[in-house]
């Protein structure tokens, strides 16, 4: 596998059950990133983890929490999730601290739909 | 309230042509800009970067033009290819947070035949 992979690509579930999106990077980065992406608006950054500490949370509801248990994974615990949190969850690493560029490679996402 | 703004949710070029996609920003304060393009079923990929000291980088096709006083960049294709439709993000984020950076709308681009 290369770059930041994320499974599952696609994910339906009902408002009461409990699912988990994974994020893998095969970059060598120490920071990772879960993003929000609906329709007409913009990416939204929800949690950043530099150095596997979280440095962000945007305000984002409890029934989203994020874990990353090393460098290399990152995982968004989903709980009594809502219709409107039907969106495409997109993962990202970066090497943060070399440069002024932060530049931040993407997985494809998990297109996720709550009934 | 949106720091970064793609007002023009679309826009259609002729195959061949120039393709200008525009993005305004509010915070004054930015380091760089970034441009990302996206492919349905992808996540987004880099595509040119600018730094807020500079004016104009150019790479290949794609050349970034940063107006300070205006507060506003563009990114221009020319020749425009049908492999270029796709969504393009702007984004921009400061040097001393370098593990954040701040996104638009997006634009979708379409290359016409």
């Amino acid at each position: 596998e290369t770059g930041v992979t994320q499974t599952p690509r696609h994910l339906v579930m009902g408002m009461t059950n409990k699912k988990s999106l994974k994020c893998e990077q095969h970059l060598g980065h120490n920071a990772m990133y879960w993003y929000k992406q609906s329709a007409k608006k913009p990416l939204e950054l929800m949690f950043v983890y530099n150095f596997k500490e979280q440095t962000e949370n945007n305000s984002v509801p409890s029934r989203f929490s994020p874990e990353c248990p090393n460098s290399s994974h990152l995982f968004l615990h989903l709980h009594t999730l809502q219709p409107e949190d039907s969106a495409l969850y997109l993962c990202a690493s970066s090497q943060a601290g070399t440069s002024g560029y932060n530049e931040q490679f993407f997985g494809p996402g998990t297109r996720l739909t709550v009934l | 309230d949106q720091q970064v703004k793609q007002n023009s949710p679309s826009l259609s070029v002729q195959e061949g042509r120039i393709s200008i996609l525009n993005c305004d920003y509010t915070n004054s304060m930015f380091d760089y800009f970034l441009w990302y393009k996206k492919y349905p079923a992808e996540g987004p990929t880099f595509l040119i970067s600018i730094s807020s000291i500079k004016d104009k980088n150019e790479d290949g096709r794609f050349t970034v033009f940063l107006n300070k006083s205006a507060k506003h960049l563009s990114l221009h294709i020319v020749p425009s290819q049908p492999g270029d439709s796709a969504v393009y993000f702007c984004a921009a984020g400061f040097n001393n947070r370098d593990d954040k950076i701040i996104f638009g709308k997006g634009t979708r681009l379409h290359i016409l035949p």
